[in-house]
């Protein structure tokens, strides 16, 4: 059974870099003909997709994150992760990673529990 | 940017009817070379991740009950569950995937139990 779990710091002080990793488990990144993808969400609000990565390096970033968004994918470690620079407050939320449905770029199938990210001095 | 906006903000339907979920997106996400409509829909119960619902608006992910349906084409779109059940209580997002690299979600339905 897939299951996709994220990992990093829960505080960031601002302007520093965001950074989470997503582990995956039960299945290979490079095997399928999915996407993997990272979504935020802010505590009460809704859904943002930041962007996606294929196993073969190929990204597709949220113009409007483009210039802070880094998506990397380490295919021996089967993880994927997510970089973003110069955090603000509005950065603060809950990051999701994800699998999406195959050959579809951002429609998410699988997903990790999430983790709270908290941008704050 | 394709905005996508949702109706009603919220609904609170009896166990066991209908309930009706509108989706509205600014410009048509029919991709007129496969005849698919470049939309989902995704369930998000209290403190856990969103659930994929359905996709190319009317395909109905694996395990998904079939009293889930979408229907809908270019830019007018719903999601119906034909009859509630308890554990349907949850906020419902529809995204657009047509407009690479942006895809955007609707702002959620809340649906609770009359």
């Amino acid at each position: 059974q897939l299951q996709l779990q994220e990992s990093g710091p829960g505080l960031v002080k601002p302007p520093e870099t965001l950074s989470l990793t997503c582990t995956v488990s039960g299945g290979s990144i490079s095997s399928s003909s999915s996407y993997w993808g990272w979504i935020r969400q802010p505590p009460g609000k809704g859904l943002e997709w930041i962007g996606s990565i294929y196993y073969s390096g190929s990204t597709y970033y949220n113009p409007s994150l483009k210039s802070r968004v880094t998506i990397s994918v380490d295919t021996s470690k089967n993880q994927f992760s997510l970089k973003l620079s110069s955090v603000t407050a509005a950065d603060t939320a809950v990051y999701y990673c994800a699998k999406t449905v195959p050959q579809i770029i951002a429609v998410a199938a699988n997903w990790g529990q999430g983790t709270l990210v908290t941008v704050s001095s | 940017d394709i905005v996508m906006t949702q109706s009603p903000d919220s609904l609170a339907v009896s166990l066991g009817e209908r309930a009706t979920i509108n989706c509205k997106s600014s410009q048509s996400v029919l991709y007129s070379s496969n005849n698919k409509n470049y939309l989902a829909w995704y369930q998000q119960k209290p403190g856990q991740p969103p659930k994929l619902l359905i996709y190319w608006a009317s395909t109905r992910e694996s395990g998904v009950p079939d009293r889930f349906s979408g229907s809908g084409s270019g830019t007018d779109f719903t999601l119906t569950i034909s009859s509630l059940q308890a554990e349907d209580v949850a906020v419902y997002y529809c995204q657009q995937y047509y407009s690479t690299p942006l895809f955007t979600f609707g702002p959620g339905t809340k649906v609770d139990i009359k």
